[in-house]
């Protein structure tokens, strides 16, 4: 199975830099998502990483370290539309490429 | 391109009722799913498909029942619905293993 934690809530100054962190144990592994949520909304990508590194993608920057079971998600210039909660997904190895989702952390992005 | 279409988009059920949760794709997607997410939770995974004809339970698939007879198509059964399944319901589809999901807007359901 996956166990995957996230923090719960997570306070940032809009123009600031925020880091999400997500950490994961899991019986198998292809690839980690990062979605965003805004309260009442269907989730939308943000990013996906398999192998280990750093991918960019505008303000938005995601991390991979495979053998320390470890995730994180960089925002960068936050501003106030940042605010939304920031779900971390595990894919397994199986077919149909399923994903385990942890509980979401809350960004509140404050003036 | 509509994306993913989820209908209806909020529902009150009574406990017993049945109901079906419609949602239809047209990106031509062979993988999708059937979430629920409870308030400041995740998703978690009721039933999926790699494609029609083909389906397969997920992490919490009691009380739930899928088909998929087309490509598009992949509707969620509710039987004898209950309280414990007042959530909000989201379909997702994606095009490869490797690739992320597109998502519904949600199906808000209340059981009373």
């Amino acid at each position: 199975g996956q166990n995957i934690d996230q923090p719960t809530e997570m306070t940032a100054t809009e123009g600031a830099i925020v880091q999400i962190n997500c950490t994961y144990q899991t019986s198998g592994f292809n690839g980690l998502f990062w979605y965003q949520q805004h309260a009442g909304e269907a989730p939308t990508f943000l990013s996906y990483n398999v192998l280990d590194g750093l991918e960019e993608k505008g303000r938005f920057s995601s991390f991979l370290s495979r053998s320390k079971g470890y995730s994180y998600l960089l925002l960068k210039e936050l501003q106030m539309k940042d605010s939304a909660s920031y779900l971390c997904a595990v894919r397994d190895e199986g077919r149909a490429g399923k994903s385990t989702f942890g509980d979401g952390t809350t960004l509140t992005v404050k003036p | 391109n509509a994306g993913v279409t989820q209908t209806p988009k909020f529902r009150i059920l009574k406990i017993g009722q049945s109901m079906t949760l419609q949602c239809t794709q047209d990106m031509n997607h062979n993988y999708m799913y059937w979430y629920r997410q409870d308030p400041g939770m995740g998703l978690k995974l009721i039933y999926y498909s790699v494609g029609a004809g083909i389906t397969d339970k997920g992490e919490v698939p009691n009380g739930y029942n899928v088909s998929r007879s087309t490509t598009e198509d992949f509707p969620l059964r509710l039987e004898l619905a209950a309280p414990s399944q007042t959530s909000v319901y989201f379909c997702a589809s994606s095009s490869r293993q490797y690739t992320e999901a597109f998502f519904g807007q949600g199906t808000r359901l209340t059981v009373v």
